[in-house]
């Protein structure tokens, strides 16, 4: 049974330049998770989401920032002309049932903007 | 703005000794989970603590949720190398999906 597959592990972009993080949930889970952690930071709840549905966002920057969660396929953090400041580990979790149950975590994506 | 205190920052102790770390809020939370986070890789669920007072026990790691749901502590007995690592605490509100994190505790278990 696959945990939470995050992909690309590192990604390196130039100021201006889209990232895409893909993130695909444990079997079964329907309910994903995007947290960014900044070195020596915890980690910072950006946006949750069900299948074609995005539920809570009130922790991803208005702008720049998207997320998506298809009916098919993996749920992708999209974000445009990143900046410096956007470096950081982005980690999705799933849960089968939402928060009260257990969350599963991938080994995130580690954004690096030169 | 609902904030996680953790302390220590960061503790370096020798195998066998006894520790405690502490997550310490203003505010009240519904339930409190501790994660445990190695280098390169995801945090890991270990406790979920969702009463008042209660007290959960996994292995040589006890976890204590605060009467008032504001605090939980770590104590780990006997430590082992393997239980270096970043140790997390993340605060659940009854309504909302997202979890607050704390800063973490960062453990070094020396040989």
């Amino acid at each position: 049974n696959a945990g939470v597959m995050q992909n690309p592990r590192h990604l390196v972009r130039r100021r201006g330049q889209e990232a895409r993080l893909r993130c695909s949930p444990m079997k079964g889970h329907s309910h994903v998770y995007w947290y960014r952690q900044l070195p020596e930071e915890g980690l910072k709840f950006m946006v949750y989401l069900q299948k074609e549905n995005i539920i809570d966002e009130s922790g991803m920057p208005k702008e720049r920032f998207s997320a998506e969660f298809p009916k098919e396929g993996p749920s992708i953090l999209r974000i445009q002309q990143v900046v410096r400041g956007d470096s950081a580990a982005y980690f999705c979790a799933s849960s089968p049932t939402g928060v009260n149950s257990p969350l599963h975590f991938g080994n995130g994506t580690r954004l690096t903007v030169t | 703005t609902q904030l996680l205190e953790q302390s220590p920052q960061f503790l370096s102790i020798q195998e066998g000794e006894n520790l405690t770390v502490y997550c310490n809020s203003s505010s009240v939370f519904s339930s409190l989970q501790w994660y445990r986070q190695e280098p390169g890789e995801g945090p890991v669920l270990l406790v979920t603590v969702v009463t008042g007072g209660e007290v959960k026990k996994l292995k040589r790691l006890t976890f204590q949720f605060g009467d008032a749901r504001k605090d939980s502590s770590l104590h780990i007995t006997a430590a082992q190398t393997g239980d270096t690592g970043l140790y997390l605490c993340a605060g659940g509100q009854g309504g909302s999906e997202k979890l607050v994190f704390g800063k973490g505790t960062k453990l070094t278990v020396n040989p």
